[in-house]
């Protein structure tokens, strides 16, 4: 059950946009639309932020946006705010089970 | 509001046995796949098992497949996770989460430590 690869950290001024990658197999993120993203504080609970690849629970910012193209998912922000910055993990369903992205850290410059 | 709370983290020896609970309100329990999510000191986040509506179906982490048991009580909303033979690489923050693949929501974790 190997994790989904993403970057270990990406940066961006306010105002600018990032994406963060998440690299899996045809057997997670390929094999289905079911990619969920989360975002998580130091000693807080992960959020979910997009579900399904591209959807927004209510609540959450429309800066935040999801896609997938093959076994690749990613999340942009776009707008980049100082409360953006944060962990960011990715997940995919798996054969019945989960997995979960290494994680990458977000620095707002 | 949607709540879970989860308890029973402790510090525990090697090869020591945990029950972990999470006491779910705000929603129909039984509507719903539960999955627990662990966290290691300053690692990311790792998917532990689930388990399905009535508890017929669950799922392990091959590296806690015979070791840990997730099961389920509807009548009481709860969730529970039975670690046995515990190592020191099983430490961290164990999240319960409602669902299979969405986690929309999370209970605050309970931290598990395992160490002589």
């Amino acid at each position: 059950q190997s994790a989904l690869t993403q970057p270990a950290s990406v940066s961006g001024s306010p105002g600018q946009s990032i994406t963060i990658s998440c690299t899996g197999t045809s057997s997670d993120v390929g094999g289905y639309n079911l990619v969920s993203w989360f975002q998580q504080y130091p000693g807080k609970a992960p959020k979910l932020m997009i579900y399904e690849v591209s959807n927004r629970p209510s609540g959450v910012s429309n800066r935040f946006s999801g896609s997938k193209s093959g076994n690749t998912a990613s999340l942009t922000i776009s707008g980049l705010q100082a409360e953006d910055e944060a962990d960011y993990y990715c997940s995919s369903y798996k054969d019945s089970r989960g997995v979960f992205g290494t994680g990458t850290k977000v620095t707002v410059l | 509001d949607v709540q879970l709370v989860e308890s029973g983290g402790a510090l525990v020896q090697p090869g020591g046995s945990l029950r972990l609970s999470c006491a779910a309100s705000g929603f129909t329990f039984s509507d719903y796949w539960m999955t627990w999510v662990r966290q290691a000191p300053a690692k990311g986040l790792e998917w532990v098992a689930n388990i399905n509506y009535d508890g017929t179906e669950r799922h392990y982490l091959d590296s806690v497949k015979g070791r840990f048991t997730i099961s389920r009580d509807n009548a009481q909303k709860s969730l529970y996770l039975q670690m046995n033979t515990l190592r020191a690489e099983d430490t961290g923050v164990y999240y319960c989460a409602r669902g299979q693949h969405k986690f929309a929501y999370w209970g605050q974790g309970t931290l598990v430590t395992v160490s002589s």
